[in-house]
């Protein structure tokens, strides 16, 4: 699976768009990019994925470059529920109809009053 | 849909003894994995059944862990003996081979300290 690089941490004000940066350079054609998050002391919950498109659904958007080397997550409107940490993750889908998931260390996301 | 189901929530125990930690996945769910999370990092998968069969264990130590998904639907993970790094949270997730996307639902976890 491809690397991923993120910042460690980023700070957000409550109301504004979060914008998480991911560098993805040695990402392969049939790898996709996952966001997940980690909320304290809960589980990782998907959030969205795509390959060369940009995606949007209800809980945030996924910007990917022309080159799909890297990619940013759009949360248009953040709330503090929204502080948790946020990993970018690529992955290629297997044919079997599962995948597993390398989580690196994420981006640490604090929404700020 | 209920989420996927964990117990315990908590465990502490003391050095060289065993633990058990359940799972029950998502209705039809046919994929369960298992993940360690260390403090301060992202979870490390440990296990992945594909119904009742291993499909990757290449990351389970298995001096000491075992897992086992006998019918196909929940699941046990034990450790023995714990060590002192053993400490984490355990998650277990599933995922469903009829969705699109293929989205792995997490359960809360089990966190375990060593002592």
């Amino acid at each position: 699976d491809a690397k991923t690089t993120q910042p460690t941490s980023m700070d957000c004000a409550e109301g504004r768009a979060a914008n998480l940066p991911c560098n993805h350079s040695t990402i392969s054609g049939n790898e996709y990019v996952y966001w997940y998050r980690q909320i304290h002391s809960q589980g990782p919950q998907y959030i969205i994925h795509g390959l060369k498109n940009n995606e949007t659904n209800e809980m945030a958007s996924l910007i990917i470059t022309e080159d799909r080397k890297s990619s940013t997550l759009i949360l248009p409107h953040a709330t503090l529920r929204d502080t948790a940490v946020y990993y970018c993750i690529v992955r290629a889908i297997s044919g079997a109809g599962s995948y597993q998931l390398t989580f690196g260390k994420g981006t640490k996301l604090s929404v700020i009053p | 849909e209920a989420g996927v189901a964990q117990s315990p929530r908590y465990k502490i125990i003391e050095k060289r003894q065993s633990v058990a930690f359940w799972c029950n996945p998502i209705s039809g769910h046919a994929t369960l994995y298992w993940y360690q999370q260390i403090l301060g990092q992202g979870p490390k998968l440990l296990i992945q059944f594909q119904n009742n069969g291993v499909v990757d264990d290449s990351q389970l130590p298995k001096d000491r862990f075992s897992a086992e998904r006998l019918k196909g639907v929940d699941s046990t993970l034990k450790i023995q003996p714990a060590k002192l790094e053993d400490s984490a949270v355990y998650l277990c997730a599933s995922s469903s081979s009829q969705s699109s996307y293929n989205e792995q639902f997490f359960g809360p976890g089990t966190r375990l300290t060593v002592l």
